[in-house]
């Protein structure tokens, strides 16, 4: 079974369109993660939610607005798409927020802008 | 100054040797520190984790930690073809009332058979 599961694995997409990326994880965890992964390979923290409620929220531009339905789901729509978007898109869980908790990854969602 | 830093590599190393991993951070307050794995095309997979000064070993891996100097890396014995990886170094850091994961650049390692 799949820990965090994300869809789709792969997404192709224009310029301009609008897209989501969904994510559930089946751990039982608390809190979950949006990272993004550029093609140098830093990993950026987007988003993380709480228990529904959104903890962490960095500086990335309006058109990407998380969703979490409930706390084993954690969804990323993103508006009027751009090159900049193009990378990995990565989901993570923890068991809650604190210090100590490691956090499992999904598989990764990888986006190209066209 | 980056919060989290390590040497981007690539690091090579001959099978059977020991790969040593390093990792520098900023906030002398940060008490979690996580080593995670990551292939190419492929997820970050944690490989370990440590709290405490000293070292922590797991199989072929040990991680290292000197609070003092703000240093964690990971030892690698017995380097295997299938360690070849980027290595990622994570530091918990307190943020806007959040503990957030802040990660390093990675370090490439390339095991020569």
């Amino acid at each position: 079974d799949t820990a965090v599961s994300q869809t789709p694995k792969y997404l192709v997409t224009q310029m301009g369109n609008d897209k989501s990326i969904k994510c559930e994880q089946n751990l039982g965890h608390d809190t979950m993660y949006w990272y993004k992964q550029d093609s140098k390979k830093f990993l950026k923290i987007m988003f993380s939610y709480n228990n529904k409620e959104l903890i962490i929220n960095e500086t990335v531009p309006n058109r990407f607005s998380p969703k979490s339905p409930d706390k084993a789901h954690l969804n990323l729509h993103i508006n009027s798409l751009e090159l900049g978007d193009s990378a990995v898109y990565f989901c993570a869980s923890s068991p809650t927020g604190w210090d100590n908790q490691p956090q499992h990854f999904g598989d990764g969602t990888r986006l190209s802008i066209l | 100054q980056k919060e989290v830093e390590q040497n981007s590599g690539p690091l090579s190393v001959p099978e059977g040797a020991i790969a040593s991993l390093n990792c520098t951070y900023s906030d002398r307050g940060s008490q979690s520190f996580f080593w995670y794995r990551q292939y190419s095309g492929k997820s970050p997979e944690l490989i370990m984790f440590i709290y405490s000064n000293g070292d922590k070993e797991d199989g072929r891996f040990t991680a290292q930690l000197n609070k003092a100097s703000q240093y964690v890396s990971l030892l690698i014995r017995d380097s295997q073809p299938s360690d070849s990886a980027t290595y990622l170094c994570a530091v918990n850091m307190f943020r806007d009332s959040n503990y957030q994961l802040i990660w390093g650049a990675g370090t490439k390692l390339i095991i020569k058979p």
